[in-house]
């Protein structure tokens, strides 16, 4: 079954660029049953979508983020990436890659979610 | 953007109680909606998908039901490893939003 891993930075400065990486285990991102996405969580608060994308290279962002995201895949390395530019501590949150089925428009499953805190 | 309102926000239920939950699309998402169980420091958990089917390994006391723009979700029997957080989703055109989340608590 599929597994999600994320990994990067647990810290980053104001105005700099988040950067994280989701490896998939199980299966192949080159699927074409899935669309592979970020999803945050800012400290005691609800989930946010921040963009998802095929492993044709599609990508499809929230408009409210679209100006500072950027989704990539690697095929070769079954991995998929957010770049999330001049962040600001209301960037603070949990990040979780996840797994789109587009069959049933559902998210499962879910990586663990990493924690990264915006701070000088 | 097609944006989903949850009520209540918090809940206050004892175990064995039956407990519903609200989410109001502000366009029609035909049956595009699904729930999920969050509980402290995890990931979500999915519950619901295609508005009203059970995933698979869910306790059958968790149900769905809707389309359009109301849906609900349906605790029958409120069970002590139920007091957690849930969340709708709805999926249109690519895109995602979620609902404000359910915080079910002890009474």
């Amino acid at each position: 079954q599929l597994q999600l891993q994320e990994s990067g930075p647990g810290l980053v400065k104001p105005s700099e660029t988040l950067s994280l990486t989701c490896t998939v285990s199980g299966g192949s991102i080159s699927s074409s049953s899935y669309y592979w996405g970020w999803i945050r969580q800012p400290p005691g608060k609800g989930l946010e979508w921040i963009g998802s994308i095929y492993y044709s290279g599609s990508t499809y962002y929230n408009p409210s983020l679209k100006s500072r995201v950027t989704i990539s895949v690697d095929t070769s390395k079954n991995q998929f990436s957010l770049k999330l530019s001049s962040v600001t501590a209301a960037d603070t949150a949990v990040y979780y890659c996840a797994t789109l089925e587009i069959a049933v428009a559902a998210i499962d499953p879910w990586g663990q979610g990493t924690l990264v805190t915006v701070s000088s | 953007d097609i944006q989903m309102t949850q009520s209540p926000s918090t809940l206050s239920a004892s175990v064995g109680d039956r407990v519903t939950i609200t989410c109001r699309a502000s366009q029609s998402i035909s049956s595009w909606l699904a729930w999920y169980q969050q509980k402290p420091g995890k990931a979500p958990k999915l519950l619901i998908y295609k508005a009203s089917s059970l995933e698979s390994g869910v306790p059958s006391r968790f149900s769905g039901s809707g389309s359009g723009t109301e849906f609900t979700l349906t605790i029958s029997s409120l069970q002590p490893d139920d007091f957690a957080t849930y969340y709708c989703q709805q999926y249109n055109s690519y895109s995602l939003t979620f609902g404000g989340g359910t915080k079910v608590e002890i009474k």
